[in-house]
Order: C-alpha cells, then sequence, then structure tokens
C-alpha cells in the first residue's frame, strides 16, 4: 500500500481563522514533507520532517505551523492566513533512510485551501 | 539554486503516436530525478526515478533516460492512450529530501 490521505479534500477559511491540515500514512515512512502548489504552477516545498523532528523549514512564515505527533501523522495548522495562501496543499512521505531521503516520494491528493 | 525547464510546455498527439518530454537542470550534482504525473487538481502519481549512477529505467510504457553531466533526463512513453492525457513533472533531487520541480509537460493523446 503506498496510500498518503489527507484531510480535509476542500477547505474554506476567513483571514481570522484557525485550521488545521491532516496528513497520515502507514507505509512506516519517516519522511514527511509539506509543499505548496498554485493554479499552474509546480510544488514549491514547505517543510521536511525525518523521524519526527523539523528538518527543513523553506523561510515559511509563522501563520503555517508544521507538527509532526508521531512517525504516521502530519499536521499543518494555519492562522491568520492571507488570500494569497490559496492553494493546493501536498503532504508527501518517503522512507527517510540513513542515506539522506533520496527515496521515491508519494504524494497525497491534497487539500484545496481558500482563503476569503 | 536548481532551475528545471522542461520543454516542451504542452503536447497534442493522437492515439498511438510515441510521446518524448524533455527536461534540463542547471546543476548537475544530483542524487536522483524523479518523473511524476499529475491529473487536473490531484496529487502527484511517481512514475520513475532514476539514481544519479543509472543511466535508464524502464517500467512498462514508460523508459527515462538521465545524462547527468549535461543535465538532461528525457521521459518516453510508448504507444501512448488517452488515459496517459496529463501534466508530467520532472524533479531532480539536489540536497536531501529537496526535489526542484520544472513547470510541467501538459499532454494530450487524442482518441
Amino acid at each position: 500500500d503506498t496510500e498518503v490521505t489527507q484531510t480535509p479534500k476542500h477547505l474554506v477559511m476567513g483571514m481570522t481563522n484557525k485550521k488545521s491540515l491532516k496528513c497520515e500514512q502507514h507505509m512506516g515512512h519517516r519522511a514527511m514533507y509539506w509543499y505548496k502548489q498554485k493554479a499552474k504552477k509546480p510544488p514549491e516545498l514547505m517543510f521536511v520532517y525525518s523521524y519526527e523532528k523539523l528538518s527543513i523549514n523553506e523561510s515559511v512564515p509563522s501563520r503555517f505551523s508544521p507538527e509532526c505527533p508521531n512517525s504516521s501523522l502530519l499536521n499543518l495548522h494555519l492562522h491568520a492566513l492571507q488570500p494569497e495562501d490559496s492553494a493546493l496543499y501536498l503532504c508527501a512521505s518517503s522512507q527517510g533512510l540513513a542515506s539522506g531521503g533520496q527515496e521515491t516520494q508519494y504524494f497525497g491528493p491534497g487539500t484545496r485551501l481558500l482563503v476569503l | 539554486k536548481q532551475e528545471v525547464t522542461q520543454i516542451p510546455a504542452a503536447l497534442s498527439v493522437p492515439e498511438g503516436e510515441n510521446l518524448v518530454l524533455n527536461c534540463s537542470f542547471t546543476d548537475s550534482a544530483i542524487y536522483n530525478l524523479q518523473w511524476f504525473r499529475q491529473d487536473p487538481g490531484k496529487g502527484l502519481t511517481s512514475l520513475l526515478l532514476i539514481q544519479s549512477s543509472q543511466r535508464e529505467q524502464t517500467s512498462g510504457r514508460l523508459n527515462a533516460s538521465l545524462d547527468k553531466s549535461s543535465g538532461r533526463s528525457t521521459l518516453y512513453i510508448a504507444a501512448s492512450q488517452p488515459g496517459d492525457s496529463a501534466t508530467y513533472l520532472c524533479a531532480p533531487m539536489g540536497g536531501f529530501y529537496k526535489l526542484s520541480f520544472g513547470a510541467g509537460t501538459t499532454v494530450t493523446v487524442r482518441a
């Protein structure tokens, strides 16, 4: 099973709301990722967790707050977002071996976020 | 910073024709290169991963080549079908965990 699940599929929020995106995998992967994809653009890396520790933060604004409660679960907490944050948010995972995460990344279907 | 270019940006072919998708990247110091497929509004599906030491990788009708020294990869899809219609993304991995994506080639296969 190479499935990464994401909930919710769609989310509409106001600029003062707080919401969370959830990502789950049961492949035993130890690296998990958040990407942001704007319309007609390629995905851009936001965060990487390796063995439940934040490994990479690509200078993402603090209104995005990632959390990795355990090796199967990854959350992205959203607060005080701007309309320009509207995008498809993709989660991915990989085995995360000591070789440095050079393995295939498996992506979830994404959460389509609209900020009003 | 790794720059990834995919040519052509869009491609429309009749069913049965072979497809050739090109990818070039500026920094040849990569660990591997992945090809993905993305259907409209959906997530990415991994098609092939080529390690930096490999020249070629095959899966069914798909074949990908890698010339690391010249910064090029090509994805070949044999005997295209309407179900192959999607956007194809090339992504070299230049740092630990870090994929850099091209803008993609959008393929339409006409029945």
